[in-house]
C-alpha cells in the first residue's frame, strides 16, 4: 500500500520551460490536493479536486494547471515556470470535505527550483 | 480572512525537557483541528485531530494537545521530548465558510539536542 506517490522528487528548471508534476493515491479517496511548502508560510493550496472530474483554484493557483484524470490521478502543470515558483509542492488525498473534516495524506513532496 | 498562527517558528529543546508549541486560529464557526508532523526526510502525516467530544486529545508518540474554545487555541503539548522527535509541526483547522476548506500555520521547527 504506497498511499500517495509523487514524481518527480526533485527538478531544476529554467525559467519558462514547462514541466508537470504527478500525483496517484492508491487510498480510494475523492479528494485531492496541490499545496507548496515556502519558508514561513506553511502550506498553501494552490488546486484541489473534490471529486474525479472536478477542479478548483485555491489560495494561490496563478502560473498553475491541474487535471484530475481519473480518481487515483491529479496532475499538476506549470506552462512557463517563474523563479517564484521555486518551492516544495506536495500532493496529498483525503476521504472528502476537502481535509476539514477527514484527515489529509501527503505525498513525499517535490523540490522544484526554477533559475 | 480565517488565519491560523503558530507562535513560534523554531525551538530548540534538550532532551527530557518539556513541549508546547501554540496554535491560534481566527474564525468564530465550527472547527476541526489538526496537527500535523514533518520529520526530516518524510512527508507529512497526522500527529493528532479534534473534532469534538473531549478538549484534550491525544495522538501518537505520547503527544496530545488541548482544545480551549475561548481561546480559539490548540496548543500541542509532550511532557518530555526525545531527539526522534525533531521535526517541523503544523497546526490546520479545518472549517466550513459555504464550502469546506483547510487552512495550514507556518510551522513550527523543532530541534532536540541529545
Amino acid at each position: 500500500n504506497a498511499g500517495v506517490t509523487q514524481t518527480p522528487k526533485f527538478q531544476v528548471l529554467k525559467t519558462g520551460q514547462s514541466m508537470t508534476l504527478q500525483c496517484a493515491q492508491d487510498m480510494n479517496h475523492n479528494s485531492m490536493y496541490w499545496y507548496r511548502q515556502d519558508p514561513g508560510m506553511g502550506l498553501r493550496l494552490i488546486y484541489y479536486s473534490a471529486s474525479e472530474g472536478t477542479t478548483d483554484k485555491g489560495e494561490v493557483p496563478n502560473g498553475y494547471n491541474v487535471s484530475r484524470l481519473n480518481k487515483r490521478e491529479f496532475s499538476l502543470r506549470l506552462e512557463s515556470a517563474a523563479p517564484s515558483q521555486t518551492s516544495v509542492y506536495f500532493c496529498a488525498s483525503s476521504e472528502e470535505g476537502q481535509g476539514a473534516y477527514s484527515i489529509q495524506y501527503f505525498g513525499a513532496g517535490t523540490r522544484l527550483s526554477v533559475l | 480572512a480565517q488565519s491560523v498562527s503558530q507562535h513560534n517558528h523554531h525551538v530548540i529543546l534538550s532532551e527530557a525537557a518539556s513541549l508546547e508549541l501554540g496554535c491560534n486560529y481566527s474564525y468564530g464557526g465550527t472547527v476541526n483541528l489538526f496537527w500535523y508532523v514533518q520529520y526530516p526526510g518524510q512527508h507529512l502525516q497526522l500527529l493528532l485531530k479534534y473534532f469534538s467530544g473531549d478538549p484534550l486529545v491525544k495522538g501518537i508518540k505520547g503527544f496530545e494537545a488541548e482544545f480551549i474554545k475561548s481561546k480559539f487555541s490548540f496548543n500541542l503539548r509532550k511532557p518530555s521530548v526525545q531527539w526522534s522527535d525533531t521535526a517541523e509541526y503544523f497546526c490546520a483547522v479545518g472549517l466550513n465558510t459555504g464550502g469546506f476548506k483547510t487552512i495550514f500555520g507556518a510551522g513550527t521547527r523543532l530541534f532536540v539536542k541529545a
